[in-house]
């Protein structure tokens, strides 16, 4: 159990539609990193947050929106949903001043399915 | 650009046997570290091991090593006395110095230790 949560476990909605992943990082942790892992994709980086700000920015689209809150827990909106949006969705976070060190923990993921 | 690079996308090895996973990377930062996850069917991410690029020593976690040259920039994973347990998914990661410390993932070696 690396300490980091997420909800919910599976989600299965319809195209168009909008939805709210969860994480909340380990204790203490105050970066929070969102990863979409598709098949033709693999892991990629989407969106990072430092202690509710948001630091930096990968291949995230336009239609997906994330945020930190003040008790560092942080969500991901993804809306306008395709097809190509159903992949494994993981939330990761580390420890402050970790820098390239950066071990991060990795949730349980979200599986996301678009019908 | 920095980027990383796994060459076998599958590999099969023997129970008890030695298996050898290959990673090449491309940087320009002088100092990092290298990280080796691996997810197992469950998909959870584990750290296996990681290595700090200013350290000559090979890291080393129980069966689980690395063969690091830092001038060919290759990060290649030893697991030896495979057990069945090491089927999994391993993922050579490397954080970016300009995305927060984000993980940039290669796409990843399927590994099956056969009885």
């Amino acid at each position: 159990d690396s300490g980091v949560t997420q909800t919910p476990k599976h989600l299965i909605t319809a195209t168009g539609q909008r939805v709210t992943l969860r994480c909340s990082p380990r204790s203490g942790d105050l970066s929070v990193y969102w990863y979409q892992q598709s098949l033709d994709q693999g892991l990629q980086f989407l969106i990072q947050y430092y202690n509710g700000e948001e630091r930096a920015k990968g291949n995230i689209l336009e239609r997906f929106s994330a945020q930190q809150f003040p008790d560092l827990h942080s969500e991901l909106n993804l809306s306008s949903l395709e097809l190509g949006d159903s992949a494994l969705y993981f939330c990761a976070s580390s420890a402050p001043g970790g820098g390239l060190y950066n071990e991060q923990f990795f949730g349980p993921g979200t599986r996301l399915t678009v019908l | 650009a920095q980027t990383v690079t796994q060459s076998q996308p599958e590999m099969s090895v023997q129970e008890a046997e030695t298996v050898t996973l290959s990673c090449t990377y491309d940087t320009s930062e002088n100092n990092y570290y290298l990280f080796w996850y691996k997810q197992p069917p469950s998909r959870q991410m584990i750290l296996v091991i990681r290595q700090e690029a200013y350290k000559q020593q090979n890291a080393t976690e129980n069966r689980f090593s690395v063969n690091f040259q830092k001038a060919a920039k290759s990060f290649s994973l030893k697991i030896s006395d495979s057990q069945l347990g090491d089927t999994a998914m391993y993922f050579c990661a490397f954080p970016l110095s300009n995305s927060g410390y984000a993980l940039n993932f290669g796409k990843g070696t399927s590994l099956l230790v056969t009885p």
